[in-house]
């Protein structure tokens, strides 16, 4: 079963303007979050992470929100460049897990100038 | 500060050959995971090391193995290939410690092995 899904697998915007990109977990012992942007050919880049015991976490133009109770985690990107353009994954971990990321599928953001 | 290293970047095996695949962690990071990316599974968890010790291990049979070196750098083998395996092997780091605080991991280029 998949513990981690993102529900769009694409997603296009208008350079400028917001990105938004969405996750859903079912497990509700994951407590910490994180999201990457992967380019073709190279690894996996960590942009932001979230802890359980917030609901909000930013730097720069990257925003993570994360509600519990929905067992939801959006990332917001604003302004949106054309340089953003990439694959997002979104990952959560149990407590204690050490390392044991568990992955969604991925949404490909197309920024378009 | 340099980022997680792995060689070799492209690799082909033929089937029922074994693999060694290297990742040379950021400096000072003690904590090593791999993880394979297919485009069926997407990216799935294989192992993590820490000082020298597999504290979790994720869904793979015992084909897939690894290892830790006192200098942090790990790596992982494969034997007896298969055709599924065949994938993008991608070498992670942190700062992780037992018990500690949780630090994001940081991923290398990973390394494209395809088996005929």
């Amino acid at each position: 079963d998949q513990q981690v899904k993102q529900n769009s697998p694409s997603l296009s915007v208008q350079e400028g303007r917001i990105s938004i990109l969405n996750c859903d977990y079912t497990n509700s012992m994951f407590d910490y979050f994180l999201w990457y942007k992967k380019y073709p050919a190279e690894g996996p880049t960590f942009l932001i992470s979230i802890s359980s015991i917030k609901d909000k976490n930013e730097d720069g133009r990257f925003t993570v929100f994360l509600n519990k109770s929905a067992k939801h985690l959006s990332l917001h990107i604003v302004p949106s460049q054309p340089g953003d353009s990439a694959v997002y994954f979104c990952a959560a971990r149990p407590n204690n897990a050490g390392n044991m990321l568990t992955f969604g599928g991925g949404t490909r953001l197309m920024v378009k100038p | 500060k340099a980022g997680v290293t792995q060689t070799p970047r492209y690799l082909i095996k033929t089937r029922g050959q074994q693999v060694t695949l290297s990742c040379s962690p950021i400096s000072g990071h003690r904590s090593v995971s791999w993880y394979q990316q297919t485009p069926g599974q997407g990216l799935q968890f294989l192992f993590e090391y820490f000082s020298e010790t597999q504290r979790n291990k994720g869904n793979f049979p015992g084909r897939f193995s690894g290892r830790q070196f006192s200098n942090s750098r790990s790596e992982m083998n494969v034997s007896t290939l298969e055709l599924g395996d065949s994938a993008l092997y991608l070498c992670a780091s942190s700062l992780l410690s037992q018990g500690g605080l949780s630090s994001p991991l940081h991923f290398g280029n990973g390394t494209r092995l395809t088996v005929t």
